[in-house]
């Protein structure tokens, strides 16, 4: 199975900084389309997980441009530029490039 | 809208079964790879089961082989999930969504003790 291994595991953050996490994944996530299924979630506490980011870079609807997903091949990251209240929660990177799919231990970002 | 409704959960002795719906509404379900993701409690997520637009395909991981079974009525833009010989270890909350993520139901809570 595809490891994905997420850090740091928690972060602490005042209002308005900027943080990034990483993800980096045991294998190559390129399908054999050429695409990367990698995609960033976010889970609020006591909600369902929502995805933030698909396919490394693309941001889902509704989702501000403070947020931006970069990487390639087996290392990814996520950067929050600018962080509000409401992005605090747990963030998790997924694939889905093979099966079984897999995510990450998930990230915890919370108030400094 | 998209929707994803759970409904099946609760609290079921160690080694019986117990049977997890999941009813779409707002898009084409037929055109989609359907998905069952679990969390334990305090835990991360997990992917358990995974199905085919058609339903003739599908995917687990070792944790779960041989006991869950994923299916799909897609006349009732159904997605099901059958759990069998379960354990204390399958205690989580079970959410249905759609493969790539974009979607996830409100999730349903099974609790495997005696």
């Amino acid at each position: 199975d595809v490891v994905m291994t997420q850090t740091p595991p928690s972060l602490s953050v005042a209002i308005g900084q900027s943080v990034s996490i990483s993800c980096k994944s045991s294998q190559s996530l390129v399908y054999s389309d050429g695409k990367t299924y990698l995609h960033w979630l976010l889970q609020s506490s006591g909600r369902s997980p929502k995805r933030l980011i698909y396919q490394v870079s693309n941001l889902d609807s509704g989702v501000p441009d403070r947020f931006s997903g970069t990487g390639s091949q087996k290392d990814f990251t996520l950067k929050i530029s600018r962080v509000e209240a409401k992005d605090l929660g747990v963030y998790y990177c997924a694939q889905t490039t093979h099966f079984p799919y897999t995510f990450g231990a998930g990230t915890k970002l919370e108030l400094k | 809208e998209v929707q994803l409704v759970e409904s099946g959960g609760g609290l079921v002795q160690p080694g019986r079964s117990l049977k997890l719906s999941c009813a779409a509404s707002g898009f084409t379900f037929s055109n989609y790879y359907m998905a069952w993701v679990r969390q334990a409690p305090k835990k991360g997520l997990e992917w358990v089961a995974t199905i085919s637009t058609s339903g003739s395909r599908t995917y687990y991981p070792d944790s779960v082989k041989g006991r869950f079974t994923i299916s799909r009525d897609n006349a009732k833009s159904s997605l099901y999930l059958q759990m069998n010989s379960l354990k204390s270890e399958d205690t989580a909350t079970y959410y249905c969504a759609r493969r790539g993520g974009d979607a996830w139901g409100q999730g349903a809570s099974v609790t495997v003790s005696s």
